[in-house]
């Protein structure tokens, strides 16, 4: 069963559009929210994370939206750019333990 | 510093054979885990440490042996390579098991197993 469940698979924006990629989650234990970054050929990379005791964090044109009571959490990228094109995964982890749980991904294009 | 290495880049097995995937890190961190990334899975925890001599079991960790003898070396073995082994493995690491956002990922090898 997945833990943490993303959409859309898939994301075409134009240059200059607002990417928005989604999670979801059931466990309420989860306390760390971390977005990732993956070009073809390497390792993920962390891009931004939050903790639920904050609605929202910035870095640049990177925007984590987190709403607890709906237990979702989103990617907002402004301002998109063709060097955004990558696949994204949302990820979860519990306070106690050392697990993450990744979404499934999201492989988002940016049209020049 | 050159982070997380793992060899090989990519490998072939057939059914029923072994190997060991290779992972270091130069970093110092206490923590280091291996996942499995199959199309439309996202990545799986294998098996994890957070420290030298302590590992543990993740999410599909069937199939799978890790050890942790020092604190650079998280190597990940197949005892009996199957197709559902087929995959690209990440190995990661992060300075504290409490710094648990901070994981510095490797490139990846790409295992077929025929």
């Amino acid at each position: 069963q997945q833990q943490v469940k993303q959409s859309p698979q898939s994301l075409i924006v134009q240059k200059g559009g607002i990417s928005i990629i989604n999670c979801a989650y059931e466990n309420t234990a989860f306390d760390y929210f971390p977005w990732y970054q993956q070009f073809p050929g390497k390792g993920p990379a962390l891009l931004i994370a939050i903790r639920p005791d904050v609605s929202e964090k910035k870095e640049g044109r990177f925007t984590i939206s987190f709403n607890k009571s709906a237990k979702q959490f989103s990617l907002h990228i402004m301002d998109s750019q063709p060097g955004d094109s990558a696949t994204y995964f949302c990820a979860a982890s519990i306070g106690t333990g050392n697990q993450f749980y990744f979404g499934t991904g999201t492989s988002l294009t940016v049209i020049p | 510093n050159a982070g997380v290495t793992q060899t090989p880049k990519f490998q072939v097995l057939k059914t029923g054979q072994s190997m060991t995937l290779q992972c270091a890190q130069d970093m110092n961190h206490e923590y280091m885990s291996w996942y499995r990334q199959d199309p439309g899975m996202g990545l799986r925890l294998i098996h994890y440490s957070v420290g030298a001599g302590i590992t543990d079991q993740g999410e599909v960790p069937n199939g799978y042996n890790v050890s942790r003898s020092t604190t650079e070396d998280f190597p990940l073995r197949l005892l009996s390579a199957a197709p559902s082994q087929t995959s690209v493995y990440f190995c990661a690491s992060s300075y504290s098991r409490t710094n648990k956002g901070e994981q510095y990922f490797g490139p990846g090898t790409r295992l077929t197993v025929t």
